[in-house]
């Protein structure tokens, strides 16, 4: 079974604080995603990587960035945290063969004041 | 472009009824259509996938979904739902000329009631 771990489940920042959130894959998979999640939205893609140091915006990658220094992890960083930005974030993953699902983690539930 | 809309946001059903939660969808290419459900403070869970051949695909958890290609929709079913079923459930595509995008819909969130 694919196992994406997140590394925390909730998180409580400040406006303006520099934000990690972490991302591990044990499954070898090349492409990685990071996704928010609100209410009457859906899932809306933030960014995306297909390799090591390799990435590519999503429908809104502002406010947004991303580093993928190794293959099994996929961090996504706002660099000054605002309010707007309080959500849900899934990090998921996805093998070579795109008719396949991808995987998701748990979420992480991130409120910032 | 692809496009996904769940037409319900909420649908409340009582325990052992029928349900259906209805998904279009809209592309110019083939698509792989998908269902996740996901849980109360969980990640989402693929129920089933329609890639090719039968139109009628079984998933996980007694569910099962009908593609149908004239009307571009993507239906999901269960005979008899459980208190357990209650959660959000996801339609979703991705074209077949080998994007990695995924399209969600909004999402509809099943509510069962004893």
């Amino acid at each position: 079974d694919v196992k994406v771990t997140q590394s925390s489940r909730y998180l409580v920042k400040r406006t303006g604080e520099k934000v990690f959130l972490e991302c591990v894959q044990d499954m070898d998979h090349e492409n990685m995603f990071w996704y928010r999640q609100d209410p009457g939205l859906g899932l809306r893609l933030i960014y995306f990587s297909y390799d090591v140091k390799m990435k590519e915006k999503g429908d809104i990658p502002e406010g947004y960035s991303v580093s993928r220094e190794k293959k099994e992890r996929f961090s996504l960083i706002l660099e000054s945290a605002s309010t707007n930005q309080t959500s849900m974030y899934l990090c998921a993953t996805l093998g070579t063969a795109f008719n396949q699902p991808q995987h998701f983690g748990d979420g992480t539930r991130l409120s910032i004041l | 472009a692809q496009s996904v809309t769940q037409l319900d946001s909420q649908v409340p059903v009582f325990e052992e009824a029928p349900v259906e939660l209805r998904c279009n969808y809209s592309s110019s290419v083939s698509v792989y259509l998908f269902w996740y459900v996901q849980y109360p403070n969980q990640g989402l869970q693929l129920l089933l996938k329609y890639l090719s051949g039968s139109t009628l695909v079984k998933g996980i958890n007694g569910f099962e979904a009908e593609f149908n290609k004239s009307q571009t929709s993507f239906h999901l079913r269960k005979p008899s739902v459980h208190i357990s079923d209650t959660a959000e459930y996801f339609c979703a595509v991705r074209s077949m000329d080998s994007s990695y995008k995924l399209i969600f819909g909004s999402g509809t969130r099943l509510l069962v009631r004893p």
